[in-house]
C-alpha cells in the first residue's frame, strides 16, 4: 500500500501571497489531519478532516483553512502568508480513529 | 504547564547503551503514540498504546494510565537510533484524532 503522500515537498513564498497544499491518505483512510512543526512552537495541531466534515480545528488563525475531498485527498491553505508561517506542515491520515501514518512534510519558507 | 512533558530533552549515549525516554500528560487520553523524527526526515510513528506494553525489535514502549505515564527504552542502542523522539497524546474528549504534542526528547548514539 502506497503510504502518506504530500504535494509539493518544498516551497518557497513571499509574504502575503497564499499557498495551497495537498494531502492524498493511505487508500482507505477517511481521516486526515494536518499539523505545523515550527522549531520554536514544535508540533501544533491545525485541523482534523473526516469524511468531507473538519471535525475539529486547533488555535490558529483564519489565514489557515482546509477542505476534504470524496476521495479522502486534502488540502489545506494559506492565505496572506507571513514571515512566522514558515514551517514543515506535515498530514497524517488513519482509518478513523486508529493509528495515524505521516506524510513527508512539505517545507515552506516564506520570505 | 505544557499538557505532555517529555524528560530528558537532550540526551547522549555510547553504543550497546540502555535508553529510557519519559513522557508525563496531565489530560485523559484515549491513546499515546511515540513518534520518530530523522534530523531533516518526516515523522514515523513507532507505537500507539491505551494500555500496558507494547515491543517492536529493540524498541519498547510502556504505559500506566493511572500514573499518566509513558516510557519508551531502547536495548541495545545503536549510531542509527539518533533522533528525534516525541511523545504525543489523543485527548479522550470527543471524536477526533487530534494529537498534543511533547517538545521531544533529542538522542544522540556514539559509536
Amino acid at each position: 500500500k502506497a503510504g502518506v503522500t504530500q504535494t509539493p515537498r518544498y516551497l518557497i513564498k513571499t509574504r502575503g501571497q497564499q499557498v495551497t497544499l495537498s494531502c492524498s491518505p493511505i487508500s482507505g483512510h477517511r481521516s486526515v489531519s494536518w499539523y505545523q512543526q515550527t522549531p520554536g512552537q514544535g508540533l501544533q495541531f491545525l485541523f482534523e478532516y473526516f469524511s468531507e466534515t473538519q471535525r475539529n480545528k486547533g488555535n490558529f488563525p483564519g489565514r489557515f483553512s482546509g477542505r476534504q475531498f470524496s476521495n479522502s485527498r486534502s488540502e489545506m491553505n494559506v492565505s496572506t502568508l507571513e514571515l512566522g508561517d514558515s514551517a514543515l506542515y506535515l498530514c497524517a491520515s488513519s482509518i478513523t480513529s486508529g493509528e495515524q501514518y505521516f506524510g513527508p512534510g512539505t517545507r515552506l519558507t516564506v520570505t | 504547564k505544557n499538557e505532555v512533558e517529555q524528560s530528558p530533552q537532550n540526551l547522549t549515549a555510547q553504543e550497546g547503551e540502555f535508553i529510557t525516554i519519559n513522557c508525563s500528560y496531565s489530560v485523559g487520553i484515549s491513546a499515546l503514540h511515540w513518534l520518530q523524527q530523522h534530523p531533516g526526515g518526516g515523522i514515523v510513528s513507532l507505537f500507539m498504546l491505551s494500555s500496558g506494553k507494547k515491543k517492536h525489535g529493540r524498541l519498547i514502549a510502556t504505559i500506566n494510565i493511572q500514573e499518566k505515564h509513558s516510557s519508551l527504552h531502547i536495548t541495545a542502542s545503536h549510531p542509527r537510533d539518533s533522533a528525534v523522539y516525541i511523545c504525543a497524546v489523543k485527548s479522550k474528549r470527543g471524536a477526533t484524532n487530534k494529537l498534543i504534542f511533547g517538545t521531544g526528547t533529542l538522542l544522540a548514539v556514539q559509536p
